[in-house]
């Protein structure tokens, strides 16, 4: 089975700090994605990334940065934490860019972040 | 860019009962994918359709899309307490997957 692991469920982090949100999948899947979930907002994407070292801002980079050193692990920065971006945090991988097709993306359980 | 409305927002229905939940886009769609999602949990694939007109069931659950590809309705017959989470509907707005866009998602409750 392909898995996708988030490194934390809950996180609680106070406003300022610096945020790493690890996301490793073990399928050897090119392409990888972050996406917060809000109420009312439905998944938005934040940043994906189709090669290591290659990134790409998806809708709502601002206050995001993004680290892809190896194939398998795709980091979520928060550079200085705010009260906004406490949300629900998921992690997907896919093995194409193309989510059509047969190709399906495989999502984490999630790391539901709180920022006090 | 591209936007999915999912309707209704939330869905409360006694167990045994047959219920839809839909998906739609102003645009034409290159893959819809239906998830499901338990509260505070990661999603789950459920499926996915391409074709105008395709249909695609597993289990209880069958899912369609339209002939113009610009909706989707997603189907759960005799619904079962298991039935209950969000369902989210995604969809490439673009035919090179870029521009992944998900609906706000549906709320059920299935009442025991």
């Amino acid at each position: 089975d392909v898995k996708v692991t988030q490194s934390s469920r809950y996180l609680v982090k106070r406003t300022g700090e610096k945020v790493f949100l690890e996301c490793v999948q073990d399928m050897d899947h090119e392409n990888m994605f972050w996406y917060r979930q809000d109420p009312g907002l439905g998944l938005r994407l934040i940043y994906f990334s189709y090669d290591v070292k290659m990134k790409e801002k998806g809708d709502i980079p601002e206050g995001y940065s993004v680290s892809r050193e190896k194939k398998e692990r795709f980091s979520l920065i928060l550079e200085s934490a705010s009260t906004n971006q406490t949300s629900m945090y998921l992690c997907a991988s896919s093995f194409s860019l193309l989510l059509a097709g047969n190709t399906e993306a495989f999502f984490g359980q999630g790391t539901r972040l709180t920022v006090v | 860019s591209q936007e999915l409305e999912q309707s209704p927002q939330s869905l409360i229905v006694q167990e045994g009962k047959n219920l839809t939940i839909n998906c739609t886009s102003s645009k034409t769609l290159y893959g819809l994918y239906w998830y499901k999602q338990k509260y505070g949990e990661g999603l789950i694939f459920l499926m996915m359709l391409q074709k105008g007109g395709e249909e695609k069931s597993h289990e209880k659950i069958t899912a369609k899309l339209d002939e113009k590809k610009q909706q989707s309705s997603l189907h759960i017959t005799a619904s079962q307490p298991s039935h209950a989470g969000i369902y989210l509907c995604g969809a490439d707005a673009t035919n090179y997957g870029q521009n992944f866009v998900f609906g706000p998602g549906t709320r059920l409750s299935v009442l025991p």
